[in-house]
């Protein structure tokens, strides 16, 4: 079975550019998750989607953080515009369902803000 | 959500069993326990989950008494390999949708 895809793995960008982040879950799973991980700490969860519905995403700065599930499939997490503060890994993860089901994560993509 | 505290580092011999414990005080009749593990440079990766009493896989095993306001996590024989940080999260695992929450974790240590 393959694993959660994200890419990039690794941006620099300066400070007020956009980026955007591409995940792809493992294939039948319903629920979609992005994580922030900002060096020393646990992820941070930014939004979840059951399907291509937002469940969750108090989290997620909205000024400037977007993120979309078209067909229930693929994600992307976009920002726009970056601060200094944005620089973190992005973690994307899916599980089976909601509930208890265990949560598979991709490698991350490590975003520095310059 | 059941807020949880856990250890922030320990350090360990090769061999030697670790256990790590969690509090969660505040764990709801509906909350599981799951436990991930974290390399540096990778994403989280499942461990273990419970609800009561004592769960056990090849990798590890989960002691919960039966008040659930505490877990353990137990690393028989621990190899340098199992140098990672370890997070407790408790979570609604039914109906609805769950919400955990991750918090510092426990950086674990294990000394040749």
């Amino acid at each position: 079975e393959a694993g959660v895809a994200q890419s990039p793995r690794y941006k620099i960008i300066e400070k007020r550019q956009s980026v955007a982040f591409w995940c792809n879950p493992i294939s039948g799973h319903a629920t979609l998750y992005w994580y922030q991980q900002i060096l020393g700490q646990g992820p941070k969860l930014l939004i979840q989607f059951q399907n291509n519905g937002v469940v969750d995403d108090s989290q997620l700065p909205k000024d400037r953080f977007s993120a979309e599930r078209l067909k229930g499939v693929d994600s992307t997490l976009k920002i726009q515009p970056a601060k200094l503060e944005d620089s973190a890994v992005y973690l994307c993860a899916s599980s089976r369902r909601t509930g208890e089901d265990e949560q598979y994560f991709g490698p991350g993509t490590r975003l520095t803000v310059t | 959500l059941a807020k949880t505290t856990q250890p922030i580092s320990m350090d360990s011999y090769e061999g030697q069993e670790v256990n790590i414990t969690c509090s969660h005080n505040n764990i709801a009749t509906n909350d599981y326990i799951t436990w991930y593990q974290q390399f540096p440079s990778q994403g989280p990766r499942f461990i273990i989950q419970g609800y009561k009493t004592k769960v056990t896989n090849e990798v590890a095993s989960l002691f919960i008494p039966a008040d659930r306001k505490s877990s353990t996590l137990s690393l028989p024989r621990v190899s340098l390999s199992d140098t990672a940080v370890y997070y407790c999260l408790v979570g609604d695992g039914r109906g609805g949708y769950q919400k955990v929450t991750f918090g510092i974790g426990t950086k674990l240590q294990v000394i040749p």
